[in-house]
């Protein structure tokens, strides 16, 4: 059964960073794709980040370039994700998510909250 | 980057009916195009990828259908646990992008 549990959420000041962790089991984590998905809170999704199988390509939405770092640890079945210069805009729910076609799978989420 | 436009936003049904839920992207997805429930407070369940092939475990009442630009998830008869929000997602390019939501409430 796959299983992904995110990880280090928190409240954070504007400006501040955090730094989230998904840890993968019940699949074999070096042959998919893994993606950051984000929830405003009452929003919709958004897909913020992804890499490939063995993290030699990353791509990210334009709101969140340049700030967040995608990257992953196929020994330790772990992905992660930096966040740097958060803003009020960053508050949500952040899901780590395999794939995001045929074999979709999804954690639970970690809840981010910028606030001052 | 694709826009996906669910509708309607809210749908108001009884158990036992037929919900038809659409997607329209703003460019052509060819068949790329995947379909989630969310309940509150829980992550979203795949339902059907590639447009209309349902995922593993999923009941026979929900179906896909659509290609391009225009797509459709049909639930023949709503069960009790079938209110929920459903989102509609596209993989043909980067940024992967979804639609909206269509909640379905109870009438």
């Amino acid at each position: 059964e796959v299983q992904l549990v995110e990880s280090g959420g928190g409240s954070v000041q504007p400006g501040g960073s955090l730094r989230l962790s998904c840890a993968a089991s019940g699949f074999t984590f070096s042959r998919y794709w893994m993606h950051w998905v984000r929830q405003a809170p009452g929003k919709g999704l958004v897909c913020v980040s992804r890499i490939n199988s063995d993290g030699s390509t990353t791509t990210y939405a334009d709101s969140v370039k340049g700030r967040f770092t995608i990257s992953r640890d196929n020994t330790k079945n772990t992905l992660y994700l930096q966040m740097n210069s958060l803003g009020l805009e960053d508050t949500a729910v952040y899901y780590c998510a395999r794939d995001l076609g045929a074999t979709s799978g999804w954690g639970q989420g970690t809840l981010v909250i910028v606030s001052s | 980057e694709i826009v996906l436009t669910q509708s309607p936003a809210t749908l108001s049904l009884s158990p036992g009916e037929r919900a038809t839920l659409s997607c329209r992207a703003s460019q052509s997805v060819n068949r790329y195009l995947t379909w989630y429930q969310q309940k509150s407070g829980q992550a979203p369940r795949l339902l059907i990828y590639d447009a209309s092939t349902r995922a593993t475990g999923i009941p026979a009442r929900f179906s896909g259908s659509g290609s391009g630009t225009d797509f459709t998830l049909t639930i023949s008869s709503l069960e009790p646990e079938d209110f929920a929000v459903y989102y509609c997602q596209q993989r043909s390019i980067w940024p992967l992008t979804f639609g909206g939501g269509t909640k379905v409430e109870i009438k």
